[in-house]
């Protein structure tokens, strides 16, 4: 069946330095890839969608790129700042018209 | 706009109870569709519908029912509450589906004793 995996582990790093977070997918190939902050006690927010015939998409400090041969994404948030501490989730196109999400890496930056 | 609203914020329900969480959106948004969000599951799809008069089932349905009988509103009812049902659930909405951004609501947690 079709899996999209997040590493689990948090990801800890300093303020103003590039947090790189990896969304890898397995058993499907995505027509896209869709990335979401989630902060505590709230609903996730959409942050950039890349499809599959693009190799990277930018917004501000964050950048996302798409590898269809490794199957994986990847997520970066460029000059980190504290109030980039949050769970940020992958989401692909799947099966029944829906998104199917990774269960998310928790990003703390240290000031 | 209020965008994607949920009632209530919480809930707690003993087991073998019924009810109703309610879900809005001011969008004119075609797709909604219903999450629960467990510790270390992400989130999983209960049911999603397309549009007025039409749903379907997402990836975990059992135990719950919906029905979207207006654009704005699509309520999920949890018909026998169990304990396996205790969660955080999210109702979002898009445009026109999956290939688009989902605007998701505050959530509701749900506690079922």
């Amino acid at each position: 069946s079709q899996k999209i995996e997040q590493n689990s582990e948090a990801l800890n790093i300093q303020e103003g330095k590039t947090a790189t977070l990896t969304c890898n997918y397995t058993n499907y190939s995505p027509a896209y890839l869709q990335w979401y902050r989630q902060d505590p006690g709230r609903g996730p927010v959409f942050l950039l969608l890349i499809r599959e015939n693009e190799k990277e998409k930018r917004k501000e400090r964050l950048k996302v790129t798409f590898d269809t041969t490794l199957k994986q994404s990847l997520f970066h948030i460029t000059a980190s700042q504290p109030a980039d501490s949050a769970t940020y989730l992958c989401a692909s196109s799947g099966g029944r018209r829906a998104l199917t999400f990774g269960s998310g890496t928790r990003l703390q930056v240290q000031p | 706009n209020a965008g994607v609203t949920q009632t209530p914020k919480f809930q707690v329900l003993k087991t073998g109870q019924s009810m109703t969480l309610q879900c809005a959106q001011d969008m004119n948004h075609e797709y909604m569709s219903w999450y629960r969000q467990d510790p270390g599951m992400g989130l999983r799809l209960i049911h999603y519908s397309v549009g007025a008069g039409i749903t379907d089932q997402g990836e975990v349905p059992n135990g719950y029912n919906v029905s979207r009988s207006t654009t704005e509103d699509f309520p999920l009812r949890l018909l026998s509450a169990a304990p396996s049902q205790t969660s955080v659930y999210f109702c979002a909405s898009s445009p026109t589906g999956q290939g688009y951004e989902q605007y998701f609501g505050p959530g509701t947690r749900l506690t079922v004793t």
